[in-house]
């Protein structure tokens, strides 16, 4: 069972804004080092979107983006693309150890 | 141009024991911790460990530990990962990566998918 929560599925219409939730246990998000989102599509490697919380990797849209409050970081994406349906995951970085969320489909209307 | 390359599909009994391998191009293999990731199907993202190849010092994630074994060889740029007692709950996609978050650092290697069934 994952310490990170994220809804099993979200989904919109293209052009619109969804937004994707991490909610962990005090001890794998508030007060702790990063979180970073991953996009993964069925088949390939998954890749990296955000990081530190709310940084964004050369190479990434800003349509993409991630924020922090208490212990939920939270990935945006705005203007929504059907090449964006896929699987999201948030990742805890904590030290040593790193912990995955369950994941969120992502369906583009 | 950097590329981590997975050793082949493996079929296993329940019982067995696996390894897999990613070997490391493009980057020094020394510069950056090896993570280990699978993904079973219909399941998520799990991360089961990562290790430093400098000193062979391993961090695996508590559900794994006395079952997963990772290792490096330096003169071949290779990390190994090695899960025993396999289940049917093993079976999914096994993925090497550094986990970092900008070039070369965010490649991950092809995938190696370990089925397990008797």
């Amino acid at each position: 069972q994952s310490a990170l929560t994220q809804p099993r599925s979200v989904s919109g219409s293209p052009g619109q804004s969804v937004t994707i939730s991490c909610t962990g246990t005090s001890a794998y998000i508030d007060g702790y080092d990063y979180v970073a989102w991953y996009q993964h599509h069925p088949g390939k490697a998954p890749k990296v979107l955000i990081f530190d919380f709310t940084k964004r990797p050369s190479g990434v849209p800003a349509r993409f983006s991630g924020s922090k409050s208490g212990n939920t970081a939270s990935l945006t994406i705005s203007g929504l693309q059907a090449e964006d349906e896929a699987d999201y995951y948030c990742c805890s970085h904590t030290g040593s150890y790193r912990v995955f969320g369950g994941g969120t489909k992502l369906t583009v209307l | 141009q950097v590329q981590l390359v997975q050793s082949g599909a493996e079929v296993k009994k329940p019982g067995a024991s696996v390894k897999v391998s990613c070997k490391v191009s493009g980057y020094m293999f020394s510069d950056y911790f090896m993570h280990w990731v699978r993904q079973a199907p219909g399941h998520g993202l799990e991360w089961l460990g990562r290790i430093n190849p400098n000193n062979g010092v391993a961090n695996i994630a508590q559900k794994f530990q006395g079952r997963v074994t990772m290792t490096t060889d330096m003169s071949s740029s290779t990390a190994y990962i090695e899960l025993r007692r396999l289940t049917s709950d093993d079976t999914a996609v096994y993925f090497c990566s550094p986990l970092g978050y900008k070039y070369p650092t965010d490649v991950w290697g092809q995938g190696t998918t370990v089925t397990v069934s008797s």
